[in-house]
Formats: C-alpha cells, sequence, structure tokens
C-alpha cells in the first residue's frame, strides 16, 4: 500500500505571496492532519480535516488555512507569506479522527520563503 | 516554558549500548502519550503510543513507561544500532476546548557510533 504523499517537495517562495501545499493519504484513511516543524519550534500542529471538515485546529494565525475533498487528499495554504513560515510542511494521515488513532507521516514538503 | 520537555537534548552512544530518553509535561487533561522517531529528510515514525492507564508498551528493542502522577515518561533503546541514529519526540495529546491537540517536545538527537 503507498504511504502519504506529499507535493511539492521542495518549494521557494517570496514574502507576500501565497502558497498551496498538497497532500495524498494512504488509502482508506480519512483523516488528514497538518504539521508545521522548525527548527527553533520544533513541530506544532495545525489543523486536522475528517470527512471534509476541520475537527482540530492548533493555535496558527488565520493566513494557514486547509481543506480536504471528497476523495480524502487535502491541501494547506498559506498567504501573505512572512520569512518566519520557512519550515517543513508535514501531513499524517490515520483511518479516522481520533486521538487514538495511529498516524502515518508523508516526507515533507520544504518551503523556504525569502 | 515548552509544556513538554525532553532530555537530554542530544545523545551519542556507541552501538550495542541502552540508552534512556526522558519526556517530562505538564499539559493536561491528557488523552494519551506518544513517542516518534525521525530520520533526518523524513516524516516522524510511531514507536509507541501509551494511554494514562498504561504503564509501560514495547515495540521491539524500544520500551516506553509512563508515570500519570509525577507527568513523566521515558523511551528506552536495548542494544542499540546505527540505524536507531534519529530524533526522537514524545509527544502528547491534550484534550483543549473539545479538541485534541497534539503537543510535541524538541526532541532527543540520538547519534550511535559503531
Amino acid at each position: 500500500k503507498a504511504g502519504v504523499t506529499q507535493t511539492p517537495r521542495y518549494l521557494i517562495k517570496t514574502r507576500g505571496q501565497q502558497v498551496t501545499l498538497s497532500c495524498s493519504p494512504i488509502s482508506g484513511h480519512r483523516s488528514v492532519s497538518w504539521y508545521q516543524q522548525t527548527p527553533g519550534q520544533g513541530l506544532q500542529f495545525l489543523f486536522e480535516y475528517f470527512s471534509e471538515t476541520q475537527r482540530n485546529k492548533g493555535n496558527f494565525p488565520g493566513r494557514f488555512s486547509g481543506r480536504q475533498f471528497s476523495n480524502s487528499r487535502s491541501e494547506m495554504n498559506v498567504s501573505t507569506l512572512e520569512l518566519g513560515d520557512s519550515a517543513l510542511y508535514l501531513c499524517a494521515s490515520s483511518l479516522a479522527s481520533g486521538p487514538f488513532y495511529e498516524q502515518y507521516f508523508g516526507p515533507g514538503t520544504r518551503l523556504t520563503v525569502t | 516554558k515548552n509544556q513538554v520537555e525532553q532530555s537530554p537534548q542530544s545523545l551519542i552512544i556507541l552501538e550495542g549500548k541502552n540508552c534512556t530518553l526522558q519526556c517530562n509535561y505538564t499539559v493536561s487533561p491528557f488523552s494519551n502519550l506518544r513517542w516518534y522517531k525521525q530520520d533526518t529528510g523524513r516524516g516522524p515514525v510511531s514507536l509507541t503510543i501509551m494511554t494514562f492507564s498504561e504503564n509501560t508498551k514495547s515495540n521491539g528493542r524500544y520500551t516506553a513507561t509512563l508515570d500519570a502522577d509525577t507527568k513523566q515518561s521515558s523511551l528506552h533503546i536495548t542494544a542499540s544500532q546505527l540505524s536507531d541514529s534519529a530524533s526522537y519526540i514524545c509527544v502528547v495529546i491534550v484534550l483543549s476546548g473539545g479538541s485534541y491537540i497534539p503537543t510535541f517536545g524538541r526532541g532527543t538527537s540520538l547519534i550511535v557510533h559503531p
């Protein structure tokens, strides 16, 4: 079974631009979560989507948004990029939403904002 | 102060030796505690998931312990291998405002030398 895939793997954007990242979960998985990883803050939870609805949300500004499609694929959007948004963005999929489901992470998208 | 503290920040051991990584947390109420292994350039991989009622959980050479009273967890690695070189991340799933929020430690970087 194929793992979680994320596209693109690397991205360079300019301050003020917006960016959209994509995540395809493991087949049969209906929950997708997004995370930001930086050297300074470590891993931080952004949000989780299940059945096209946002179920949980971390403490990030409204510039960070996401959505999930009927095939469970998910996209994350960051508007008005700031230098501090440079990070590795990871998505993880699980069978369903809930604190006890195993999460499987993708390889991440490395975003650099200049 | 980070709500999930891991120690040591980094650790170097010789192949074949055992080691123990620590995780102390202040967040509550918590649903479960997880340990992840993250190889350089890759997404985290789950090692163990423990609820507050579990004291010990093993996964091969990895054994996690949890003391919910003192809010401490440890990850013991037995007979280390070169492939154990990675970052080990402790995650506490916190119930907050009706949502389950993963709260991450900064990780312990483990290097295993031959």
